[in-house]
């Protein structure tokens, strides 16, 4: 258990839709990372949050948009979900992230919300 | 940009035998981190060894080991004496280890494509 919490883990809906994804980061971890893993692919890295502040951005569709509550925990909202959107989508967390800061390791990841779009 | 190349779509093992994955990445820092994740059927990240760009020993990990040369900007996974619970795809990642204002990574993780690993008992 990676300590990362992930909701809902299967999510099933329509074109044209709109869903929010949930991630919960580990205790004291202050930046989240949004990735999408689509069907036999690699990572894509779509967007970073250190303590409620977007960090980074990747590529992330404009249709896609997240942020990060001060509880620290993070949403991703998809809209006008197309079906090329079906994917599976990972959230990370890690204790660093501030700026002129160095990095202490790896990223832990959650267990994933696989979405699919019909 | 860092960019992670992974050249081996698939790999295959015999059960007990050993196996290299191979990886490459290009970079301009000095000071990074080096993954290998595992992603069983399952899909769940896990991560399997850490290699630190400043340190010149090799990572171990009871069967996993890597194999660092910075020159050459090369990071392969050796897995020694396979399981058939190896069986996943194995993801390589490299990751600044510092970040600062300027459009840097801030600490995102870039992965490779991954390389299947088969293995046959």
């Amino acid at each position: 258990d990676s300590g990362v919490t992930q909701t809902p883990k299967h999510l099933i809906t329509a074109t044209g839709q709109r869903v929010t994804l949930r991630c919960s980061p580990r205790s004291g971890d202050l930046s989240v990372y949004w990735y999408q893993q689509s069907l036999d692919q690699g990572l894509q890295f779509l967007i970073q949050y250190y303590n409620g502040e977007e960090r980074a951005k990747g590529n992330i569709l404009e249709r896609f948009s997240a942020q990060q509550f001060p509880d620290l925990h993070s949403e991703l909202n998809l809209s006008s979900l197309e079906l090329g959107d079906s994917a599976l989508y990972f959230c990370a967390s890690s204790v660093e992230g501030e700026v002129g800061g160095r990095g202490t390791g790896e990223l832990f990841f959650g267990e994933g919300s696989r979405l699919t779009v019909l | 940009a860092q960019t992670v190349t992974q050249s081996q779509p698939e790999m295959s093992v015999q059960e007990a035998e050993t196996v290299t994955l191979s990886c490459t990445y290009d970079t301009s820092e000095s000071d990074y981190y080096l993954f290998w994740y595992k992603q069983p059927p399952s899909r769940q990240m896990i991560l399997v060894i850490r290699q630190e760009a400043y340190k010149q020993q090799n990572a171990t990990e009871n069967r996993f080991s890597v194999n660092f040369q910075k020159a050459a900007k090369s990071f392969s996974l050796k897995i020694s004496d396979s399981q058939l619970g190896d069986a996943a795809m194995y993801f390589c990642a490299y990751r600044s280890a510092r970040w600062g204002a300027g459009g840097t990574s801030y600490g995102k993780l870039t992965f490779g494509q991954g390389t299947i690993l088969t293995v046959h008992p």
